[in-house]
């Protein structure tokens, strides 16, 4: 059964960047048939599309968080990480990776979430 | 930027009533739509992929329809474990979540 885990800070400071890892187990991050990607939620509030990646390294982001946002993927650990720079109280939320598969354009394995707080 | 919005916004319901959630969407999407459960504290589930497909393991009460720019999910008889927040999701392109809809018990 597919797995995965999201890791990180649950508190960073304003201004500073926010790093998140998400572990998969039970299958394998370099398949062709997906993408892995990185959802939030503010508290009381609805889903936000942060972007995605490819086992290549093929990326595609919110255009909305494009230029604070970086998704990276590492292969031989079977994860992929995200980095969120110059970050404000906005950006407090639950934090979910997820895996997009290609044949359904759908989100169909999640993980648990992570909340993340931004105060000083 | 495609634009995803729902109605209600919430609802309240009783077992074993006919629930219909609507979502839109600002440009035509075809049928690159899916909708998600979310149980408070929880990550969402998917239910129906591709506006109409039920995923695995998802009880046959529910049931999505539509394409273009209109589409519906449907749960033909609520049961306790459905209380939850909806959304919809579009795939077409940049992928954007409706606001969601609250079902909740009358």
């Amino acid at each position: 059964q597919l797995q995965l885990q999201e890791s990180g800070p649950g508190l960073v400071k304003p201004s500073e960047t926010l790093s998140l890892t998400c572990t998969v187990s039970g299958g394998s991050i370099s398949s062709s048939s997906y993408y892995w990607g990185w959802i939030r939620q503010p508290p009381g509030k609805g889903l936000e599309w942060i972007g995605s990646i490819y086992y290549s390294g093929s990326t595609y982001y919110n255009p909305s968080l494009k230029s604070r946002v970086t998704i990276s993927v590492d292969t031989s650990k079977n994860q992929f990480s995200l980095k969120l720079s110059s970050v404000t109280a906005a950006d407090t939320a639950v934090y979910y990776c997820a895996r997009r598969d290609l044949t359904i354009a759908a989100l169909d394995y999640w993980g648990q979430g992570t909340l993340v707080t931004v105060s000083s | 930027d495609i634009q995803m919005t729902q109605s209600p916004s919430s609802l309240s319901a009783s077992v074993g009533d006919r629930v219909t959630i609507t979502c839109r969407a600002s440009q035509s999407i075809s049928s690159y739509l899916n909708w998600y459960q979310q149980k408070p504290g929880k990550a969402p589930k998917l239910l129906i992929y591709a506006a109409s497909s039920l995923q695995s393991g998802v009880p046959s009460r529910f049931s999505g329809s539509g394409s273009g720019t209109d589409f519906t999910l449907t749960i033909s008889s609520l049961q306790p474990e459905d209380f939850a927040t909806y959304y919809c999701q579009q795939s077409y392109s940049t992928p954007g979540f409706g606001p969601g809809t609250k079902v909740d018990i009358k």
